[in-house]
């Protein structure tokens, strides 16, 4: 399986603060179709988790351009700029590119 | 507006069976892979399985493949998951989730929590 290791665990920040989540792959997501299947979810409290970035860099419908993700290979980046307090919860990476589908173990962001 | 309803978890004794529906609406149920995934409550996520739009095709996590079984009922807009052989380590929060454009996790269900325990 591939693994999919998230850092940090967990991180505190201001409202307006910038904060990167990292998401490092044990193989490569690239598929033979050359596209990269690497997903952003945040999971606010007590809701179900949303998916925020497909395919590394694509904003899910109503998504704010706050966020944005990049990365290839095996190494990804969920960038936050200007973190409002509604961002607060665990973000997940995941991909789909291997069988089986993997989640990273996700980071817990808090507002300070 | 894309909605998707878990149901069917509750209590359940180690070696017991279970099915979970989830129903849809919003949409053409028949248009769309659709997938299970649950999550433990220390908050691990775990992908179980998809099924093709017309039901013609499963895949799973090999972990799962022999107690677990993904199915569609299209004229219903429900998908099911059925549980054989429960254990405690399957005590979690079961979600179905809709794929767009092939790429699954788009939308999610409030998920439906299942216990597995004496």
């Amino acid at each position: 399986d591939v693994v999919m290791t998230q850092t940090p665990p967990s991180l505190s920040v201001a409202i307006g603060q910038s904060v990167s989540i990292s998401c490092k792959s044990s193989q490569s997501l690239v598929y033979s179709d050359g596209k990269t299947y690497l997903h952003w979810l945040l999971q606010s409290p007590g809701r179900s988790p949303k998916r925020l970035i497909y395919q590394v860099s694509n904003l899910g419908s109503g998504v704010p351009d706050r966020f944005s993700g990049t990365g290839s290979q095996k190494d990804f980046t969920l960038k936050i700029s200007r973190v409002e307090a509604e961002d607060l919860g665990v973000y997940y990476c995941a991909q789909t590119t291997h069988f089986p589908l993997t989640f990273g173990s996700g980071t817990k962001l808090e507002i300070k | 507006e894309v909605q998707l309803v878990e149901s069917g978890g509750g209590l359940v004794q180690p070696g017991a069976s279970l099915k979970l529906s989830c129903v849809a609406s919003g949409f053409t149920f028949s248009d769309y892979w659709m997938s299970w995934v649950r999550q433990t409550p220390g908050k691990t996520m775990e992908w179980i399985g998809d099924i093709k739009y017309d039901g013609s095709y499963t895949n799973y996590a090999p972990s799962l493949k022999n107690r677990f079984t993904i199915s569609r009922d299209n004229a219903k807009s429900t998908l099911y998951l059925q549980m054989s052989n429960v254990r405690s380590e399957d005590t979690a929060t079961y979600y179905c989730t809709r794929d767009t454009m092939g790429v699954p996790f788009a939308y999610w269900g409030q998920g439906t929590l299942v216990t597995v325990s004496s």
